[in-house]
């Protein structure tokens, strides 16, 4: 089955740095792929769509020069928490989309900020 | 915008009962509906998926229904386990993106 990696698992850092975490398409190309946002205690929202080649697409609410997202190939796609805060300690996981409707969901990535 | 809600938010039952988690979406318009386990701390397991053209799925002592037209679906656990123990996500995907209930938090008591 389709395979989607997510790095790093958990990171930990200080207030006021900034935080790359990628979701990888292992075995599939994506042109699509989704990045969401767990809060504790809370269900997954989803945060942005992220395109191959083109600028991501953001929900909204989510403030897109803080959760910068880059799709810069067809089986990567990053986002960087620029200036974290301890508000934005959460749980993060992508999906891809190999093509048609089915998605493939990452492991997830928690980010604690101190 | 669709809105998918879990019923019950939390249930605790004995070990070896029977049981059903439902979840209810408000627009029909879905390509298809997952259903995934999440345990503490830990990412999404999924469980079954049922394509908008099917009525049912599945997997071992798991059961998952699909009524599109009334925006319900249902997971049925039997024979239930303390290893069962975790929080249910319901999930209805349209166009690639995926939109979650709050889940329920099951507890199988032993």
């Amino acid at each position: 089955g389709a395979v989607v990696s997510q790095h790093p698992s958990r990171v930990i850092c200080k207030s006021g740095t900034s935080v790359k975490i990628e979701c990888r398409s292992l075995d599939f190309q994506a042109t699509t792929m989704f990045w969401y946002r767990q809060f504790p205690k809370q269900s997954l929202m989803l945060m942005a769509t992220s395109n191959e080649g083109s600028k991501a697409t953001y929900e909204q609410g989510v403030e897109k020069d803080k959760f910068l997202i880059n799709h810069a190939s067809l089986t990567l796609s990053t986002l960087t928490v620029t200036s974290a805060h301890p508000e934005d300690s959460s749980f993060y996981i992508c999906s891809a989309n190999p093509g048609g409707e089915t998605q493939y969901f990452g492991p997830g990535t928690r980010l604690l900020v101190l | 915008k669709q809105e998918v809600t879990q019923i019950p938010a939390a249930l605790s039952v004995p070990e070896g009962e029977n049981l059903v988690l439902n979840c209810s979406f408000t627009d029909s318009a879905i390509y298809n509906l997952q259903w995934f386990r999440q345990d503490p701390g830990k990412g999404l397991t999924s469980l079954l998926l049922i394509q908008s053209s099917q009525r049912e799925q599945t997997s071992g002592r798991l059961n998952a229904s699909l009524d599109k037209s009334s925006g319900r679906s249902t997971l049925y656990i039997a024979a239930s386990q303390p290893g069962d123990s975790a929080t249910y996500l319901c999930a209805v995907s349209r166009a690639g993106k995926s939109t979650f209930g709050d889940g329920t938090t099951l507890t199988v008591k032993p």
